[in-house]
């Protein structure tokens, strides 16, 4: 059973605010890292794939890191708005099967 | 933009029927995949599923499901005989690559309902 786990569980943010959260997984058998961002009713939308130690990727102002040696990914907002309250899951591709975390669920206040 | 799109959003149906939940993948993908999420846990792995046969499987998808890709479009997952415990949320996924770097996108889910 592959082991992936996102924390915190559920956060609010004010407007305008920055914030982060974690993604653990398994450090062996590392194929790649995805990142969703999932509003209820509709489909998990594909945020980022890393595959390599180090990487870092942006779209908008949410961007990702990565570190395949300890197995953790961050997942960045910054200057949150209303819109990016949603659901963000990471999944773990260790053997064509991606493995999810439970989701840190975001809440921005205007 | 292409997307996957699942039929239908909810059924509800009772316990011992059989269903048939449908997805059209994106047209130039190839790797189709199923996963669910039970109310409150993590989204898992299903199965996946290329050039008409089945590539992996998960130890939930037992002999009651079973997929099948019956025209050039449509990717299904049945269940035979459905169980209190089957409800869930099922999302269909595809992807053009199966190598560890490609995207799988998801469709927005079909919500089962077993009475």
């Amino acid at each position: 059973i592959l082991n992936v786990e996102q924390s915190p569980q559920s956060l609010h943010v004010q407007e305008g605010d920055s914030t982060n959260f974690t993604c653990s997984f398994p450090s062996s058998n590392f194929y790649a890292l995805h990142w969703y961002r999932w509003e209820t009713a509709k489909s998990p939308e594909a945020l980022f794939v890393m595959t390599l130690n180090g990487d870092e990727k942006k779209k908008g102002r949410i961007s990702a890191t990565l570190n395949t040696k300890e197995g953790y990914s961050y997942l960045y907002i910054k200057g949150s708005q209303p819109e990016d309250s949603a659901t963000y899951l990471c999944a773990f591709n260790g053997n064509n099967r991606l493995a999810f975390g439970k989701g840190n669920q975001v809440v921005v206040i205007p | 933009e292409p997307e996957v799109t699942q039929t239908p959003s909810h059924q509800v149906t009772q316990m011992g029927q059989e269903v048939i939940l449908r997805c059209v993948p994106i047209s130039n993908h190839l790797y189709f995949y199923w996963y669910r999420q039970i109310l409150g846990q993590k989204v898992e792995f299903l199965v996946s599923f290329y050039n008409n046969e089945i590539s992996e499987k998960s130890e939930i998808f037992d002999d009651q499901f079973s997929v099948e890709r019956p025209d050039g479009s449509n990717f299904t997952l049945k269940i035979r005989s459905t169980k209190l415990e089957d409800s869930a949320m099922y999302f269909c996924a595809s992807s053009e690559q199966l190598a560890g770097g490609g995207t799988q996108y998801f469709g927005p889910g079909t919500r089962l309902t077993v009475l």
